[in-house]
């Protein structure tokens, strides 16, 4: 099937600091979606990107997906304690692939 | 509301003995997915469902079996359960499939936390 790796695969940061987790493929993607799943929760759907470049905004959440759409990123201007959990990228194929994700830690 | 409901939440076994766990979905989501969740792996698809009658292997579908005789309706079942089926199990299903044009959110079930002795 098809793979996607994310890194880091955890990340602990103050309150206050910034946060990013990148999904990188090494081949071409139709899309990619990415997912948050709480402590003890289950993955909650956040966006999906599709164009090349593309550059999306929730608040303080901010996802790029790159111009050759192999790679995408999630970055947090000024981590909260509501931002604790593991994030997900997901890619699209006849099926949906998980990538390992990235487990933040925000320490208050 | 709409929902992914998933039952039992939790299930203590021994090996081999049979159980499923059910799963339904109140959108009128055409596909429907199975997951399994241990640490360091991610999520990996086990099965996954079309439309009813219409059922495909994920990346791990060895000791498991499905059916989907009905929309709302996946459940997941393991014949003779094994240690190394300890896991915790996700329901989803979305509207469009994986690779329509625009592939659908994912809605999640609460998880079945599944421990065989």
């Amino acid at each position: 099937g098809q793979q996607v790796m994310q890194i880091p695969q955890y990340q602990h940061v103050q309150e206050g600091e910034d946060f990013t987790t990148y999904c990188n493929s090494s081949t071409t993607l139709s899309n990619i979606q990415w997912y948050k799943q709480r402590p003890g929760g289950h993955p909650v759907f956040l966006i999906q990107l599709v164009k090349s470049g593309e550059v999306k905004k929730q608040k303080r959440l901010t996802f790029q997906f790159g111009e050759a759409k192999k790679n995408s990123s999630l970055h947090i201007t000024a981590t909260q304690t509501t931002d604790v959990g593991t994030y997900f990228c997901v890619i699209t194929g006849n099926q949906f692939y998980f990538g390992t994700g990235t487990s933040l830690t925000v320490i208050p | 509301e709409a929902q992914v409901t998933q039952n039992p939440r939790y299930l203590i076994t021994v090996t081999g003995k049979k159980l499923t766990v059910t799963c339904s979905q109140n959108m009128n989501h055409e596909y429907m997915s199975w997951y399994r969740q241990d640490p360091g792996l991610g999520l990996r698809q086990i099965y996954y469902s079309m439309n009813v009658e219409v059922t495909d292997k994920g990346d791990v579908p060895e000791g498991y079996k499905v059916s989907r005789k009905e929309k709302r309706n996946f459940p997941l079942i393991l014949e003779s359960p094994s240690p190394n089926q300890t896991s915790l199990y996700f329901c989803a299903s979305s509207f469009a499939t994986p690779y329509s044009g625009s592939p659908d959110t994912q809605y999640f079930g609460p998880g079945t936390r599944l421990t065989v002795l």
